[in-house]
């Protein structure tokens, strides 16, 4: 069975460049968590979707950033213009469904914003 | 809400040596507690889980960790350090199905 699937795996970008980000979680997977981690800390949750509903973003910057699961699979995350404090590593999880507790991530995208 | 904090930003062991990674968590509900790995370049993988079973909970790669209420911790341990366990180590908690939250990480470092 496939994992999660990130890319790109690496992104460098100018500030004010906008950068997109995709995720592709684990079949049959209903919820997908994006998180944002920056060097030396853990993951913290940016934006979690049940199915297509974004259910819980209140930790995402909506003035730059933006999120979508277009039919409930695949997900983008955008930030648009980057700014040099974007510079961390951008995880995408998935579980079966919110209740089963255990998250499978994805190897993230490393951003580095110059 | 709920949080974790890991005691000590790093931890280096020789190999062979016993491994004792520290979380202590803080929760006004009964938790459920989880410790993730994570190598250089990928995304966290987990080693363990607590969801109010047993207390003493076996993951993989000879690793387990113990739930002690009293102490409001989580220590994770492994009797015998391998090269190969060297990572970035992570505690999570997570209550009533909320969301995770995750502590600041331990490296740990094992010396030949």
């Amino acid at each position: 069975e496939a994992g999660v699937v990130q890319s790109p795996r690496y992104k460098i970008i100018e500030k004010k460049q906008p950068v997109a980000f995709w995720c592709n979680p684990i079949s049959g997977h209903n919820t997908l968590y994006w998180y944002l981690q920056n060097l030396g800390q853990g993951p913290e949750l940016l934006i979690r979707y049940e199915n297509e509903e974004a259910v819980d973003d209140s930790q995402l910057p909506k003035d730059r950033f933006s999120a979508e699961r277009l039919k409930g699979v695949d997900s983008t995350l955008k930030i648009q213009p980057a700014e040099l404090g974007d510079s961390a590593v951008y995880l995408c999880a998935s579980s079966l469904n919110r209740g089963t507790y255990e998250q499978y991530f994805g190897p993230g995208t490393r951003l580095t914003v110059t | 809400a709920q949080s974790v904090t890991q005691l000590g930003s790093h931890v280096s062991v020789s190999e062979g040596a016993l491994v004792l990674l520290r979380c202590n968590y803080s929760s006004s509900v009964p938790p459920y507690l989880f410790w993730y790995v994570q190598y250089p370049n990928q995304g966290l993988q987990l080693l363990l889980k607590y969801t109010s079973a047993a207390t003493l909970v076996k993951g993989i790669n000879g690793f387990e960790a113990e739930f002690k209420k009293s102490e409001t911790s989580f220590h994770l341990t492994k009797p015998s350090a391998h090269m190969s366990d060297a990572a970035e180590y992570f505690c999570a908690v997570s209550v009533e199905s909320n969301d995770m939250r995750f502590g600041a990480g331990t490296r740990l470092t094992v010396k030949p």
